[in-house]
């Protein structure tokens, strides 16, 4: 089955700009959904196919996919941006497609 | 807005069934995927319905052990999970997909399972 993988964390102070890769075999020719997960609360969407940003998401989050790596970008690191970061894709390569979330990558706020 | 039923404390071997209540969307134009995170640990997906023919697809690590159904009259979804483990400890998660085989936009609040003897 298709894997996906993630840094277990990445450090970033405010202001600063946090990459996420996620990491997966061919990934540029997948599409990319990114969700931000806080403690207690469901998951939130902040990417989907790859760049495009839900309403009510900020500008300061974007997304790029090339190679074998996709790309959560969050520019401008605030204190609320704290939280553990999902990449997600559908394996299609077999008869029985199934969705797949990478490993996840815990972004702390300096 | 997706509204799923309260916490579940089961004993091992024991069966589960999470509701998860859809409004002011239409029902039947979405497929809807259950997601885990057990304590700790990662996102999990488990399977997904299509709720307008209700075709299923499970991940193969439950397949022996889930339903996925819809009551369409009551815009409600349910996920029964079977033989329950300790292991199974975690929070469930009903999901739109906003479009087939893609992104979950809405997500209902997540009800915690909790199997313990």
């Amino acid at each position: 089955s298709y894997v996906l993988t993630q840094p277990p964390s990445v450090s970033v102070a405010p202001g600063e700009t946090a990459r996420i890769p996620c990491g997966g075999n061919n990934i540029g020719s997948e599409s990319v959904h990114w969700y931000q997960k806080r403690p207690g609360r469901a998951p939130v969407l902040v990417i989907y196919y790859d760049t495009d940003r839900p309403s009510g998401i900020p500008e300061r989050f974007s997304g790029s996919n090339s190679g074998n790596t996709a790309t959560l970008i969050i520019s401008r690191v605030e204190a609320g941006d704290e939280a553990d970061y999902y990449c997600q894709v559908w394996d299609k390569t077999t008869d029985h497609p199934g969705c797949v979330f990478g490993t996840g990558t815990k972004v702390t706020v300096l | 807005q997706l509204v799923q039923s309260g916490t579940e404390v089961k004993k091992p071997g024991a069966s589960v069934k999470v509701s998860c209540k859809a409004s002011d969307y239409t029902f039947t134009s979405y497929g809807l995927s259950w997601v885990r995170q057990a304590p700790g640990q990662g996102l999990e997906w488990m399977g997904w319905i299509s709720v307008y023919d209700g075709y299923t697809s499970y991940a193969q690590k439950f397949q022996d052990r889930v339903t996925m159904s819809t009551d369409t009259s009551t815009s409600t979804a349910y996920m029964e999970l079977r033989g329950l483990r300790s292991d199974d400890t975690a929070v469930y998660y009903c999901a739109r997909e906003g479009r087939a085989l893609s992104f979950f936009d809405y997500w209902g609040q997540g009800t915690p399972v909790i199997v313990s003897s």
